[in-house]
Order: C-alpha cells, then structure tokens, then sequence
C-alpha cells in the first residue's frame, strides 16, 4: 500500500546536537510534502513545506529538508538543536492530483532534546 | 497566518451520549475542511473530508453513522460522535487550507479536542 514512513520513532538528543529525521513516502508522480510540529500540548504547525523549485526548504527556527526524488525522501534536519525543540514531528504527503487534496501521515518522530 | 479554531478542547461524556466538536475556520471561507483522529503515540488518521454544501467523503472503515458531519457554512464544519463509547475516546482534530492561498499552500490546524468516553 501507498505510504509515508518515518524510520525514528523516538530520538533523544542532548542540546546542540545535530538532527536528522527520515522520511520516505511511496507515491509516484509529482507530491507536495510537509513536515509539522507539535510541541506539548499544542496543535500541529508547519514547520515547512516543498511544491517545487529548489529542493533543499529552509523552514522555521532553524529547520530544512531535502527533497530526493530518486530516494523518494524528504528528510528533516537541523545542525544544532535545543531543548525547546523536544516535540512529536510529523512528516506528510499530498499526493498526486485526484487525491482531493488529502494528507497522509507518517507516524511521527517523538524528540526529546536533553539540556 | 490563517486560524482554525476548535472547540471544546476536552470533553466527558457518558457512554450512549452524543458530542458535537466544531471548527471553525476564522480568517478564511473553507468549502474543505479535515477531520483527524490521532490515537496515543500514532499518526493521525483521516476519518473524513468534509464539504461545505455537500455530504462529507468518509475514509473506508469509518461509520458514517457514528460519525456525523455538517458543513452548514464556509467557515464552520461540526463533527458530532453519536452513542458514544469508550472506544471513541481519542483526540480529534480538524483542519482546513485556505483556498484564498492558491493550490501551493498547507492546511491549518485546530488545536483539537480530547473525548473521554466514560
């Protein structure tokens, strides 16, 4: 079946560490892919986004993904984070056009930042 | 940026009662809104897709029965739980994009509601 798949589940991390989180997702053709964020007890936030163009997205407090079409991946980094980054992060998927616009998720990364 | 609202943020109820949850789209007109399920430590599952004017488009194994929904205006869609039973108890989410935006934009969340089933 179609899918978006998130390879870490929980990652721990002491402050100023380097991040990185997969993402990989099975459809063909042209996506529109995400990565949202929610922190504690708050709701999902954009974090960024990538339609087109330049395929390295730089998005909000310091994060950016790169989209590999041949890898169909589009992975989450940050060179140095911080404790208040600690969040479940979600990367999703709007598929090719027919799909009404629908998002399919992956099952989220929980990241613990130590400080 | 563009609001969705949700409300309530939590709510009990007793089992065989019903609960409605509303979003409400607060900056922009949404003919689509989005209504999520997200279960402890798991991804959010679509439920369904709801269109204003329009009978809303369930994803496969949800009951449309249980789970009514009414998009009675551009800016509010409402998601009632009916009989409810401990098993609805979850966190559920709506969303909506502002189509204002053009095609090449992301949806908004409501900040969602907790369903504790007793």
């Amino acid at each position: 079946a179609q899918s978006v798949s998130q390879h870490n589940h929980h990652v721990i991390l002491s402050e100023a560490a380097s991040l990185e989180l997969g993402c990989n997702y099975s459809y063909g053709g042209t996506v529109n892919l995400f990565w949202y964020v929610q922190y504690p007890g708050q709701h999902l936030q954009l974090l960024l986004k990538y339609f087109s163009g330049d395929p390295l997205v730089k998005g909000i407090k310091g994060f950016e993904a790169e989209f590999i079409k041949s890898k169909f991946s589009f992975n989450l980094r940050k060179p140095s984070v911080q404790w208040s980054d600690t969040a479940e992060y979600f990367c999703a998927v709007n598929p090719p056009a027919g799909n009404n616009r629908k998002l399919i998720w992956g099952l989220g990364t929980s990241l613990a930042v130590n400080p | 940026g563009a609001v969705v609202s949700q409300h309530p943020s939590r709510v009990i109820c007793k089992s065989g009662t019903s609960v409605k949850i509303e979003c409400r789209s607060l900056d922009f007109q949404a003919t689509t809104m989005f209504w999520y399920r997200q279960f402890p430590k798991k991804s959010l599952m679509l439920m369904a897709t709801s269109n204003e004017g329009s009978k809303a488009t369930y994803e496969q194994g949800v009951e449309k029965d249980k789970f009514l929904i009414n998009h009675a205006s551009l800016t509010l869609s409402t998601l009632t739980v009916t009989s409810a039973h401990p098993e609805d108890s979850s966190f559920y989410i709506c969303s909506a994009r502002d189509p204002g935006r053009g095609d090449h934009t992301e949806a908004f969340f409501g900040q969602g509601t907790r369903l504790t089933v007793v």
